[in-house]
């Protein structure tokens, strides 16, 4: 069964800086997928980013970038230039080849941007 | 284009009552999931199904609670003689297609379940 470990439950940055949440992943499949959600206050599940277990390059998208380190089984989540919009609940996720996506998520970092 | 629907986005119900909730995925999409969340936790899968079929229904508690996705109209999720216990938000999510470790979940804006 995989897992996911996300050890953060809240960070602080300050506006304009540059933050990483942490998450870990175990899994004993090959192929798999990782993804990052945001989740705002009013409650919606926002798509950031993903990244496959292939994927030699770290996936970017926008300030958002993956620093996923297969060895040590990490998929950290790298938020540039912190703007006040970005407060919000961030969950890491995983879904597995093979299947339909029965996504398994963290237990999610609440982030603070501090003006 | 619209995302995926539920409704209602907050539900109260007394202890014993029945709670529906539904969910119009978008358009297109046949493959739709149901995930809870319950306070300061991630969200837990639920149940799969496809159109008129449940396909993993591994997440969902045994007795209460059903959930279905017919031919025509929304999935619904069903919970009967609602307990404190399952307060909590329920989200739907989409996917268009099967199996690609790559395709985004299209979520919803999730149901929030209070039982007094």
């Amino acid at each position: 069964a995989q897992k996911i470990t996300q050890t953060q439950p809240g960070m602080f940055v300050q506006e304009k800086e540059a933050v990483t949440l942490d998450c870990t992943y175990d899994t004993s499949d090959q192929s798999y997928g990782l993804f990052w959600y945001k989740q705002p206050s009013s409650g919606e599940m926002i798509f950031l980013i993903y990244q496959g277990s292939y994927d030699e390059q770290n996936a970017t998208e926008g300030r958002y970038s993956l620093n996923f380190q297969k060895a040590r089984k990490s998929a950290n989540l790298v938020i540039s230039a912190s703007q006040l919009g970005d407060s919000a609940m961030y969950f890491c996720a995983m879904s597995l080849s093979g299947g339909y996506q029965k996504v398994t998520f963290g237990t999610g970092t609440k982030l603070q941007v501090i003006p | 284009n619209a995302g995926v629907m539920q409704n209602p986005r907050h539900l109260v119900r007394r202890r014993g009552q029945e709670a529906r909730l539904r969910c119009s995925p978008v358009k297109g999409h046949s493959h739709v999931y149901w995930y809870r969340q319950l306070p300061e936790e991630g969200l837990k899968f639920m149940v799969y199904l496809q159109k008129e079929n449940i396909i993993d229904e591994s997440g969902m508690p045994k007795e209460r609670f059903s959930a279905e996705f017919p031919k025509e109209g929304p999935s619904i999720l069903r919970i009967q003689q609602v307990v404190r216990g399952d307060s909590a938000a329920y989200f739907c999510a989409s996917s268009p297609t099967l199996g690609a470790t790559n395709e985004k979940l299209f979520f919803g804006s999730g149901t929030q379940l209070s039982v007094l």
